[in-house]
């Protein structure tokens, strides 16, 4: 099992610029998040998933889109880059559960930069 | 609304103990710990659920106080592969298991 992946590992945007992060997964979880950690704020929910074709706002969505068409893959999408943007975004995934009965499986990260 | 970690940062010598706490303004359904090491995505620890169960798998112990909203994890005889940043993530009923993050507590066990 490969677990959570993503792609790209790192990436470099000019401001206006868009791009794709693509997570996948293999544990055939429901739930799939996405996350952006910034220094000193933790991890930050952007866009969530509790189904193939189902998607929802998290905490911080704002310049950013996501799809799940199929249960395995997540995509978070960004329209037009701003340099408030760099980060690193984590994806994750989880059985489903409404009380957080089990834990988040996190991919590796990608780190973005936007100049 | 972030739940609030304590302390913010600690150093340890191999072997001591320290506590690190999380606190949150919402009714919570369960905690969540992760570790992360620097560059590294995070690890899950333990999970404590409303009613007292316990879910984990390293030697590391946590607590649950549902009245107070808080949760503390435990780690004893610390080893130098603690070092990290420790996060706990807090989950609402009804919130489809999204968890709120705090900002992570920096834990250095050193020689």
């Amino acid at each position: 099992n490969a677990g959570v992946t993503q792609t790209p590992k790192f990436r470099v945007l000019k401001t206006g610029q868009s791009m794709t992060l693509l997570c996948a997964q293999d544990m055939n979880h429901e739930y799939m998040y996405w996350y952006r950690q910034d220094p000193g704020m933790g991890l930050r929910l952007i866009h969530y998933s509790v189904g193939e074709g189902t998607t929802a706002k998290g905490e911080v969505p704002d310049g950013y889109n996501v799809s799940r068409l199929k249960k395995q893959n997540f995509l978070l999408g960004l329209e037009s880059a701003a340099p408030s943007q760099t980060s690193v975004y984590f994806c994750a995934s989880s059985y489903s559960t409404l009380t957080g009965d089990y834990e988040q499986y996190f991919g590796p990260g990608t780190r973005l930069t936007v100049t | 609304q972030q739940p609030v970690q304590s302390p913010q940062a600690v150093i340890l010598r191999e072997g001591e103990d320290a506590v690190i706490n999380c606190s949150s303004s919402k009714a919570l359904y369960s905690v969540h710990w992760y570790r992360q090491k620097h560059g590294e995505a995070p690890v899950f620890l333990m999970i404590l659920l409303k009613g007292g169960e316990q879910k984990g798998h390293e030697k590391i112990s946590a607590s649950f106080n549902e009245k107070k909203q808080q949760s503390s994890l435990y780690l004893t005889a610390s080893q130098l592969s603690y070092s990290g940043t420790y996060f706990c993530g807090t989950c609402h009923t009804g919130t489809a298991s999204k968890l709120t993050f705090g900002t992570g507590t920096r834990l250095q066990v050193t020689l």
